[in-house]
């Protein structure tokens, strides 16, 4: 079984809708992240999660929302959708015991029509 | 603030030809440095990580140096498989406070030709 789920893989949406990303994990790690990734551009940081109570803004955070709802549990939503957040969006999971590996789910395809 | 900069390809190759993928990197402190690959249609994964100067990293074949005097974390690999073509990043690890975030760089697309 996958350390690092994500739900949906691969969705299609339409713009001004919302949708929300779920991202679960059993590595029992405190800190999640959640990135997109573009074509030649990387990976780049939305937010992240220290513990249940701490959310942190990350580089291009404009336009998403998100929600830890339990240690293993961290949500990424976007409340009007727009045809530039089409991408792939990863989650990853760390932890201080790991020293900082992240470990990544296998990623979820948004495309916003 | 920290960034990765990162060879820029694509960058294809015959098998068993010899791999260079050059890092270089902008931090302040001590930070750790990793190689992660992607291969097509998954998630990342750690290849290699090095956390303080002159330490080697290696796996599967590949090694990476982490070079303090020139801010580099080139990542080597002495003959090439198929089974390497995939998207290679670098990234570095930096502590301030209580945060650790990683900073990727732009990612090398690598493809091995039969």
């Amino acid at each position: 079984d996958a350390d690092v789920t994500q739900t949906p893989r691969n969705r299609i949406t339409k713009t001004g809708k919302r949708i929300m990303l779920e991202c679960s994990q059993t590595k029992g790690h405190d800190r999640m992240y959640w990135y997109r990734q573009d074509p030649g551009l990387g990976l780049q940081l939305i937010y992240y999660s220290f513990d249940v109570k701490d959310i942190n803004k990350g580089e291009i955070s404009d336009g998403y929302s998100v929600s830890r709802q339990a240690q293993a549990k961290f949500s990424l939503s976007l409340e009007s959708a727009i045809p530039n957040q089409t991408a792939l969006y990863f989650c990853a999971t760390s932890d201080f015991a790991s020293n900082n590996e992240q470990f990544f789910g296998p990623g979820t395809r948004l495309t916003v029509l | 603030g920290n960034s990765v900069t990162q060879m820029e390809g694509p960058v294809t190759l015959s098998e068993e030809a010899f791999l260079t993928i050059n890092c270089t990197y902008t931090a302040t402190g001590y930070p750790s440095l990793f190689w992660y690959v992607q291969y097509p249609g998954e998630g990342l994964q750690l290849l290699l990580k090095a956390t303080k100067a002159d330490d080697k990293g290696s796996n599967k074949g590949f090694e990476a140096t982490y070079r303090k005097e020139t801010t580099s974390f080139h990542l080597e690999k002495g003959s090439v498989q198929v089974s390497d073509s995939a998207v290679y990043f670098c990234a570095l690890g930096n502590s301030g406070g209580s945060n650790y975030k990683l900073t990727f760089g732009k990612g090398t697309l690598l493809t091995v030709n039969p």
